[in-house]
């Protein structure tokens, strides 16, 4: 089975703070993909990445960044969080075939409340 | 840029019975896949079933099956014999085949199921 880790389910932060979120999939998909789920918004890409080192700014990138140093691991980092960034974040991997319906599997979510 | 509309917040329906959740979407693009998601409460999201634009017969996974329309572009869940075990947050979401892997999501539904 597939399986997406996110680094902690519940993260409470101050406002200026940097944050790290990390995501870690096994299935050595290409793909890897960062999402913020608001209430009545569904859920909106902030960025994603097709391979190592590559990233691709999704719809809302504004106030993220990504890192992609390794083909498992994918972060977002919140280079100064905000009161507007408490949101639920879900990673998500696939793999990566040029017409194919590779399914995206997702991991549990990270809920992040900056204060 | 493409759109995917959920038109209803909430759903309820009595255990055993059948529902309908809506989707429409937007595009220009005639190659495409379309899919529906499900997020449990405190669970990871998982795909229910997926479909592609240009298969005319509708997509069916045990009781769940889509009604397609594409010319409507309408993308309709239907969830026979309804089990408490379906209540969850209902996703509708669009690729586009070739290109990037992006998927863009509907507001989604929230499903309860009436014991």
């Amino acid at each position: 089975d597939v399986k997406v880790t996110q680094s902690s389910r519940y993260l409470v932060k101050r406002t200026g703070e940097k944050v790290f979120l990390e995501c870690v999939q096994d299935m050595d998909h290409e793909n890897m993909f960062w999402y913020r789920q608001d209430p009545g918004l569904g859920l909106r890409l902030i960025y994603f990445s097709y391979d190592v080192k590559m990233k691709e700014k999704g719809d809302i990138p504004e106030g993220y960044s990504v890192s992609r140093e390794k083909k498992e691991r994918f972060s977002l980092i919140l280079e100064s969080a905000s009161t507007n960034q408490t949101s639920m974040y879900l990673c998500a991997s696939s793999l990566s075939a040029s017409g194919s319906s590779y399914e995206q599997y997702f991991g549990p979510g990270t809920r992040l409340t900056v204060t | 840029a493409q759109t995917v509309t959920q038109s209803q917040p909430e759903m309820s329906v009595q255990e055993a019975e059948t529902v309908t959740l809506s989707c429409t979407y937007d595009t220009s693009e005639s190659d495409y896949y379309l899919f529906w998601y499900k997020q449990p409460p405190s669970r990871q999201m998982i795909l229910v079933i997926r479909q592609e634009a240009y298969k005319q017969q509708n997509a069916t996974e045990n009781r769940f099956s889509v009604n397609f329309q594409k010319a409507a572009k309408s993308f309709s869940l239907k969830i026979s014999d309804s089990q408490l075990g379906d209540a969850a947050m209902y996703f509708c979401a669009y690729r586009v085949n070739f290109g990037n892997e992006k998927l863009t999501f509907g507001t989604g539904t929230r499903l309860t199921i009436i014991p």
